[in-house]
């Protein structure tokens, strides 16, 4: 079974650019999630999704970044404009959204570098 | 009180020994506990997860210990080897992991040969 797709693996901009990630979930997972790690810490949430509603965009800063995840599958991320303090490893994580324990299965995350 | 507090923030252990990383958390309603594990370049990968309904949870090589009175959990690695030198993080969510997961800032090991 393929696991979380994530692309592109890295990338540079300039600050002031805009950036997009893109996610491809495990097959069948209904939940999808987006999570930023700074260097040296933890994930933390930045938008979770049942099929194509965004369920918990709490963490989302709204003004610059923004998300969407058309029929419930694929999911984009993007950042419009970037910042010095957007650079971070931008994780997607998805699950089947079943039974008692909802294990969350990580893609391998897009390491932006902002200049 | 939504944090997890995770320590030591760094670990070495000799191959063999045993590795230990704590945990603690404020939110009592948080009922799901996992540990994930990542290699540099990778995404974080589940290891070990606990309900608060055991006190103990043993996988192989990897035990959780799980103390609700005190609000506390950790992670033990027995005979550690080379191959277990990674980051780790403990977590916790509520409703069983649907909620959103609240990472602790990570301990990397390193297990030395």
């Amino acid at each position: 079974e393929a696991g979380v797709v994530q692309s592109p693996r890295y990338k540079i901009i300039e600050k002031k650019q805009p950036v997009a990630f893109w996610c491809n979930p495990i097959s069948g997972h209904n939940t999808l999630y987006w999570y930023r790690q700074n260097l040296g810490q933890g994930p933390e949430l930045l938008i979770r999704y049942e099929n194509e509603e965004a369920v918990d965009d709490s963490q989302l800063p709204k003004d610059r970044f923004s998300a969407e995840r058309l029929k419930g599958v694929d999911s984009t991320l993007k950042i419009q404009p970037a910042e010095l303090g957007d650079s971070a490893v931008y994780l997607c994580a998805s699950s089947s959204g079943s039974g008692d324990y909802n294990e969350q299965f990580f893609g391998p995350g897009t390491r932006l570098t902002v200049l | 009180q939504q944090q997890v507090k995770q320590s030591p923030q760094s670990l070495i252990v000799q191959k063999g020994g045993i590795s230990i990383i704590n945990c603690a958390y404020e939110n009592t309603a948080f009922d799901y506990f996992p540990w994930y594990q990542q290699f540099p370049g990778k995404g974080p990968a589940l290891l070990i997860a606990i309900r608060p309904d055991v006190s103990e949870k043993k996988e192989g090589r990897f035990t959780i210990s799980f103390n609700k009175s005190a609000k506390q959990f950790s992670l033990h690695i027995m005979d550690s080897q080379p191959g277990d030198s990674a980051t780790y993080f403990c977590a916790a969510s509520s409703s069983g992991g649907y909620n959103k997961l609240i990472f602790g800032a990570g301990t990397r090991l390193a297990v030395h040969p």
